[in-house]
Protein backbone atom coordinates (compact mmCIF):
# COMPACT_ATOMS: atom_id res chain seq x y z
CA UNK A 1 0.00 0.00 0.00
CA UNK A 2 0.70 3.16 -0.35
CA UNK A 3 1.39 3.98 3.27
CA UNK A 4 1.34 2.30 7.29
CA UNK A 5 -2.37 1.06 7.18
CA UNK A 6 -3.73 0.56 10.40
CA UNK A 7 -7.20 -0.90 11.76
CA UNK A 8 -9.61 -0.71 13.57
CA UNK A 9 -8.94 3.26 14.19
CA UNK A 10 -10.77 3.53 17.18
CA UNK A 11 -12.32 0.72 19.52
CA UNK A 12 -13.99 0.92 22.63
CA UNK A 13 -13.83 -2.17 24.68
CA UNK A 14 -14.88 -3.48 28.04
CA UNK A 15 -12.10 -4.15 31.02
CA UNK A 16 -11.64 -7.73 31.00
CA UNK A 17 -12.20 -8.39 27.44
CA UNK A 18 -9.16 -9.08 24.80
CA UNK A 19 -8.12 -6.77 21.61
CA UNK A 20 -6.33 -7.21 18.67
CA UNK A 21 -4.70 -4.24 16.79
CA UNK A 22 -3.75 -4.81 13.09
CA UNK A 23 -0.74 -3.02 11.68
CA UNK A 24 0.07 -3.45 7.52
CA UNK A 25 3.03 -2.31 6.29
CA UNK A 26 4.63 -0.57 3.87
CA UNK A 27 5.48 -3.51 1.22
CA UNK A 28 8.72 -3.96 1.36
CA UNK A 29 9.62 -2.59 4.81
CA UNK A 30 11.41 -5.03 6.96
CA UNK A 31 11.43 -3.04 10.40
CA UNK A 32 8.41 -2.83 11.76
CA UNK A 33 7.50 -0.39 15.68
CA UNK A 34 4.92 -0.75 18.11
CA UNK A 35 4.15 2.38 20.22
CA UNK A 36 2.29 3.59 22.36
CA UNK A 37 0.92 7.24 22.73
CA UNK A 38 -0.73 8.69 25.79
CA UNK A 39 -1.76 11.88 27.14
CA UNK A 40 1.15 13.75 28.36
CA UNK A 41 3.80 10.51 27.75
CA UNK A 42 4.68 11.09 24.43
CA UNK A 43 5.80 8.22 22.60
CA UNK A 44 6.28 4.49 24.98
CA UNK A 45 8.09 1.82 22.88
CA UNK A 46 6.22 -1.23 23.40
CA UNK A 47 7.64 -3.63 20.74
CA UNK A 48 10.14 -4.00 17.12
CA UNK A 49 10.12 -6.22 14.38
CA UNK A 50 13.33 -7.04 12.00
CA UNK A 51 11.10 -9.64 9.60
CA UNK A 52 9.09 -11.84 11.70
CA UNK A 53 11.44 -12.14 14.69
CA UNK A 54 11.31 -9.55 17.78
CA UNK A 55 14.75 -8.90 18.67
CA UNK A 56 13.10 -6.40 21.12
CA UNK A 57 10.09 -6.52 23.30
CA UNK A 58 11.55 -5.07 25.92
CA UNK A 59 8.77 -2.27 25.89
CA UNK A 60 5.96 -4.37 25.95
CA UNK A 61 4.32 -3.52 29.68
CA UNK A 62 2.90 -6.74 31.03
CA UNK A 63 2.34 -10.37 30.26
CA UNK A 64 -1.46 -9.07 28.92
CA UNK A 65 0.63 -8.03 25.95
CA UNK A 66 1.83 -9.60 23.14
CA UNK A 67 2.48 -9.23 19.18
CA UNK A 68 3.56 -10.99 16.00
CA UNK A 69 4.39 -10.68 12.72
CA UNK A 70 3.80 -13.07 9.77
CA UNK A 71 5.06 -13.46 6.04
CA UNK A 72 7.36 -10.18 7.29
CA UNK A 73 3.80 -7.96 6.37
CA UNK A 74 1.31 -7.61 8.88
CA UNK A 75 1.56 -7.46 12.52
CA UNK A 76 -1.36 -8.04 15.29
CA UNK A 77 -0.79 -6.06 18.56
CA UNK A 78 -3.03 -8.41 21.03
CA UNK A 79 -3.94 -7.14 24.67
CA UNK A 80 -5.59 -9.56 26.87
CA UNK A 81 -7.68 -8.84 29.82
CA UNK A 82 -7.95 -5.04 29.20
CA UNK A 83 -7.48 -2.96 31.59
CA UNK A 84 -8.69 1.07 31.99
CA UNK A 85 -4.92 1.82 32.10
CA UNK A 86 -4.53 0.48 28.56
CA UNK A 87 -6.45 2.99 26.82
CA UNK A 88 -4.09 4.74 24.27
CA UNK A 89 -3.06 5.74 21.23
CA UNK A 90 -0.90 2.10 19.53
CA UNK A 91 0.73 3.43 16.83
CA UNK A 92 2.70 1.45 14.53
CA UNK A 93 5.38 2.85 12.19
CA UNK A 94 8.00 0.87 9.48
CA UNK A 95 11.26 1.75 8.37
CA UNK A 96 13.03 -0.04 5.14
CA UNK A 97 16.05 -2.09 6.75
CA UNK A 98 15.96 -1.08 10.81
CA UNK A 99 19.14 0.52 10.23
CA UNK A 100 19.87 3.17 13.07
CA UNK A 101 19.13 6.50 10.57
CA UNK A 102 16.22 5.49 8.71
CA UNK A 103 13.10 7.63 8.74
CA UNK A 104 10.04 5.99 10.33
CA UNK A 105 7.21 6.16 8.53
CA UNK A 106 3.99 6.18 11.21
CA UNK A 107 0.23 5.01 10.55
CA UNK A 108 -2.82 6.94 11.97
CA UNK A 109 -3.25 4.74 15.24
CA UNK A 110 -5.98 2.83 17.07
CA UNK A 111 -7.90 4.85 19.36
CA UNK A 112 -8.06 2.35 22.21
CA UNK A 113 -10.55 2.47 25.22
CA UNK A 114 -11.34 0.62 27.84
CA UNK A 115 -14.35 1.33 29.82
CA UNK B 1 20.08 3.19 28.88
CA UNK B 2 19.28 5.90 26.17
CA UNK B 3 16.52 8.88 27.02
CA UNK B 4 15.67 11.73 25.45
CA UNK B 5 14.81 14.50 27.57
CA UNK B 6 12.46 17.52 25.87
CA UNK B 7 11.32 20.82 26.88
CA UNK B 8 7.41 20.94 28.48
CA UNK B 9 5.23 22.83 26.52
CA UNK B 10 2.97 24.54 25.40
CA UNK B 11 5.22 26.85 23.80
CA UNK B 12 2.95 29.88 22.36
CA UNK B 13 4.46 31.90 20.26
CA UNK B 14 3.43 35.09 17.79
CA UNK B 15 3.77 34.76 13.92
CA UNK B 16 7.12 35.27 12.68
CA UNK B 17 8.62 34.70 16.44
CA UNK B 18 12.14 32.96 16.78
CA UNK B 19 11.52 29.01 17.78
CA UNK B 20 13.22 27.24 20.10
CA UNK B 21 12.56 23.87 21.64
CA UNK B 22 15.22 22.52 23.27
CA UNK B 23 16.20 18.55 23.61
CA UNK B 24 19.18 16.93 24.98
CA UNK B 25 20.09 12.92 24.98
CA UNK B 26 21.85 10.42 26.63
CA UNK B 27 23.54 7.81 25.19
CA UNK B 28 25.99 5.36 24.87
CA UNK B 29 27.87 5.51 20.78
CA UNK B 30 26.71 7.84 18.28
CA UNK B 31 23.01 7.81 17.90
CA UNK B 32 21.31 9.10 15.00
CA UNK B 33 18.86 11.84 16.30
CA UNK B 34 15.63 12.82 14.79
CA UNK B 35 12.53 15.47 14.87
CA UNK B 36 9.23 14.35 14.32
CA UNK B 37 6.24 16.65 13.64
CA UNK B 38 2.66 15.35 14.55
CA UNK B 39 0.05 18.11 13.16
CA UNK B 40 -3.30 18.20 14.09
CA UNK B 41 -5.48 15.53 12.64
CA UNK B 42 -2.23 13.75 11.34
CA UNK B 43 0.38 11.08 11.99
CA UNK B 44 3.64 11.64 13.03
CA UNK B 45 6.28 12.59 10.29
CA UNK B 46 9.68 13.28 10.03
CA UNK B 47 10.71 16.94 10.07
CA UNK B 48 14.71 16.51 10.02
CA UNK B 49 17.45 14.36 10.97
CA UNK B 50 21.45 14.68 11.43
CA UNK B 51 23.32 11.08 11.82
CA UNK B 52 26.78 12.18 13.15
CA UNK B 53 28.62 14.79 15.44
CA UNK B 54 28.11 18.65 14.13
CA UNK B 55 25.71 17.44 11.26
CA UNK B 56 22.98 20.26 10.70
CA UNK B 57 19.42 18.69 9.72
CA UNK B 58 17.17 20.93 7.80
CA UNK B 59 13.39 21.27 6.54
CA UNK B 60 10.72 23.77 5.86
CA UNK B 61 12.76 26.40 7.72
CA UNK B 62 13.31 24.03 11.08
CA UNK B 63 16.61 23.52 11.59
CA UNK B 64 18.96 21.32 14.32
CA UNK B 65 22.45 20.77 15.14
CA UNK B 66 23.65 17.49 16.66
CA UNK B 67 26.10 18.64 19.39
CA UNK B 68 27.90 16.08 20.99
CA UNK B 69 30.05 18.15 23.41
CA UNK B 70 26.25 19.33 24.40
CA UNK B 71 24.45 16.17 24.05
CA UNK B 72 21.85 18.57 22.46
CA UNK B 73 19.78 18.51 19.34
CA UNK B 74 18.01 21.99 20.02
CA UNK B 75 15.21 22.84 16.80
CA UNK B 76 15.21 26.22 15.36
CA UNK B 77 12.96 28.43 13.18
CA UNK B 78 13.55 31.90 12.63
CA UNK B 79 10.27 33.05 11.81
CA UNK B 80 7.19 30.97 12.91
CA UNK B 81 3.86 30.75 10.79
CA UNK B 82 0.21 29.59 12.59
CA UNK B 83 0.91 26.12 10.17
CA UNK B 84 3.57 25.62 11.96
CA UNK B 85 1.33 24.99 15.17
CA UNK B 86 1.75 21.33 16.13
CA UNK B 87 3.30 18.62 18.41
CA UNK B 88 7.31 18.32 18.40
CA UNK B 89 8.87 15.00 19.32
CA UNK B 90 12.63 14.71 19.20
CA UNK B 91 14.18 11.17 18.74
CA UNK B 92 17.27 9.27 18.79
CA UNK B 93 18.15 5.72 17.40
CA UNK B 94 19.26 3.18 20.14
CA UNK B 95 21.32 0.44 18.78
CA UNK B 96 20.96 -3.11 21.08
CA UNK B 97 22.43 -6.47 20.47
CA UNK B 98 22.39 -5.27 16.89
CA UNK B 99 19.26 -4.10 16.22
CA UNK B 100 17.85 -0.61 16.17
CA UNK B 101 14.90 0.79 18.12
CA UNK B 102 13.84 4.38 18.51
CA UNK B 103 13.48 6.62 21.60
CA UNK B 104 10.78 9.50 21.85
CA UNK B 105 10.77 12.61 23.91
CA UNK B 106 7.85 13.44 25.82
CA UNK B 107 6.36 15.76 22.89
CA UNK B 108 6.53 20.02 22.86
CA UNK B 109 3.19 21.13 21.61
CA UNK B 110 3.47 24.82 19.76
CA UNK B 111 0.78 27.07 19.10
CA UNK B 112 1.38 30.10 17.15
CA UNK B 113 -0.99 33.01 17.13
CA UNK B 114 -1.91 34.71 14.05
Amino acid sequence: GAGVSQSPSNKVTEKGKDVELRCDPISGHTALYWYRQSLGQGLEFLIYFQGNSAPDKSGLPSDRFSAERTGGSVSTLTIQRTQQEDSAVYLCASSLQGAGNEKLFFGSGTQLSVL
Amino acid sequence: GNSVTQMEGPVTLSEEAFLTINCTYTATGYPSLFWYVQYPGEGLQLLLKATKADDKGSNKGFEATYRKETTSFHLEKGSVQVSDSAVYFCALSDRGSGTYKYIFGTGTRLKVLA
